[in-house]
């Protein structure tokens, strides 16, 4: 059964730091990883889509790596800003089945 | 905006109503799914369907009935349910699809119902 992990469970840094979110995975036979943002009572927004074969994506300010052979992937987000704060979800998926962690509230001070 | 989109947001109903909460995805996917999240616990994978046809049942009380008419709705039929049923439903649609890096299956949810049961 897949177990997904991230760490921290809630972190809360300055404006203008960098960071890294942690996401641990047990089954590394999986299609892709997908990073979410998830605002207080709110859907869940994409942010990033690793397939299995990749090792990293970048949107904007956004990096995520994945390292299958480990089971790990992890969320950098550069410069951060107040409007960051979420709470971040990793997904792993593998055949139509999605497994999600428990999350990292992330909260950035002015 | 997302292309998946739900109705309704909130829900209050007692113990004794029958309710009907309902997705509908305009991506062109053949798969949907209802996820329920609450307070403090993960997100649950509730059901899936591929297809129109159901292709998981996560152990999920008969209490709560799902129902897909076609590829790009989605019911969820409640009734009897209790008051730890209350939580946020989230529904999300998906399709398999085969890149030069393989297969991807990237998931894109509505905005979910809050749903309360008094």
């Amino acid at each position: 059964k897949q177990e997904v992990t991230q760490i921290p469970a809630a972190l809360s840094v300055p404006e203008g730091e960098n960071l890294v979110l942690n996401c641990s995975f047990t089954d590394s036979a999986i299609y892709n990883l997908q990073w979410f943002r998830q605002d207080p009572g709110k859907g869940l927004t994409s942010l990033l889509l690793i397939q299995s074969s990749q090792r990293e994506q970048t949107s904007g300010r956004l990096n995520a790596s994945l390292d299958k052979s480990s089971g790990r992937s992890t969320l950098y987000i550069a410069a951060s800003q107040p409007g960051d704060s979420a709470t971040y979800l990793c997904a792993v998926t593998n055949a139509g089945k999605s497994t999600f962690g428990d999350g990292t509230t992330l909260t950035v001070k002015p | 905006e997302t292309g998946v989109t739900q109705t309704p947001r909130h829900l209050v109903m007692g113990m004794t109503n029958k309710k009907s909460l309902k997705c509908e995805q305009h991506l062109g996917h053949n798969a949907m799914y209802w996820y329920k999240q609450s307070a403090k616990k993960p997100l649950e994978l509730m059901f899936v369907y591929n297809f129109k046809e159901q292709t998981e049942n996560n152990s999920v009380p008969s209490r709560f009935s799902p129902e897909c008419p076609n590829s790009s709705h989605l019911f969820l039929h409640l009734h009897t349910l209790q008051p730890e049923d209350s939580a946020l439903y989230l529904c999300a649609s998906s399709q398999v699809v085969r890149t030069g890096a393989g297969a991807k299956d990237e998931q894109f949810f509505g905005p979910g119902t809050r749903l309360t049961v008094l």
